[in-house]
């Protein structure tokens, strides 16, 4: 089926550890997103890649790093995993900019200890 | 700056009992776009409407339906005769052309009991 898919689902890592988080879309979208869900405070922006070839910083960039692969994929990098990172990981992507709806992944439950 | 507010954190009914969601905006762009999402307990992220600054014609699909109201700055759901599987955290949103990222508000999470 077409859509977002985000791998893994779920994930536990110790402080300090490193992990990447995989988003793949098969929908020709031009652009891609990364969220993250905490409870009470809704979605927070924290990369979005308009097109290809591009990355931005949302509204909380800190600790985390992007990379747009091709038209396809956008993962997201935690280098040193901090228990504030605890949270789960939303990939989006959507035709143009967010003004015409998202498609989410599933989500990824990230843990750190 | 732009805002979303949904004021209602949780709100709790009974099945077959209509009810809405709140959503206040606020946004300087004459040209804006506003969103609601549905997040059931699943936790997928669900897309169910979109509407842009221009079209202030409500909307209604089966059950569900939303009032633009840009006198007022809000853009309300209201889902009649409730059902247990409407059981979820619906979310409103708000786009425009000078911004490239959705602006979202808290959520609501919504508790149909049988």
């Amino acid at each position: 089926n077409a859509g977002v898919t985000q791998t893994p689902k779920f994930q536990v890592l110790k402080t300090g550890q490193s992990m990447t988080l995989q988003c793949a879309q098969d929908m020709n979208h031009n652009s891609m997103y990364w969220y993250r869900q905490d409870p009470g405070m809704g979605l927070r922006l924290i990369y979005y890649s308009a097109s290809e070839g591009t990355t931005d910083k949302g509204e909380v960039p800190n600790g985390y790093n992007v990379s747009r692969l091709n038209k396809r994929e956008f993962s997201l990098r935690l280098e040193s995993a901090a228990p504030s990172q605890t949270s789960v990981y939303f990939c989006a992507s959507s035709f143009r900019d967010g003004n015409y709806g998202y498609t989410f992944g599933s989500g990824t439950r990230l843990t750190v200890v | 700056a732009q805002k979303v507010t949904q004021a209602q954190t949780e709100i709790s009914v009974v099945e077959k009992e209509d009810v809405t969601l709140d959503c206040v905006y606020e946004t300087r762009d004459t040209t804006y776009y506003l969103f609601w999402y549905k997040q059931p307990p699943s936790g997928e992220l669900v897309f169910l409407i979109r509407r842009n600054s221009f079209d202030e014609q409500n909307e209604i699909s089966g059950r569900y339906s939303w009032n633009f109201q840009k006198s007022t700055s809000s853009f309300n759901f209201t889902i009649t005769a409730s059902q247990v599987v409407d059981s979820a955290v619906y979310f409103c949103a708000l786009g425009s052309d000078s911004n490239y990222q959705l602006i979202w508000g808290a959520g609501t999470k919504l508790i149909i009991k049988p």
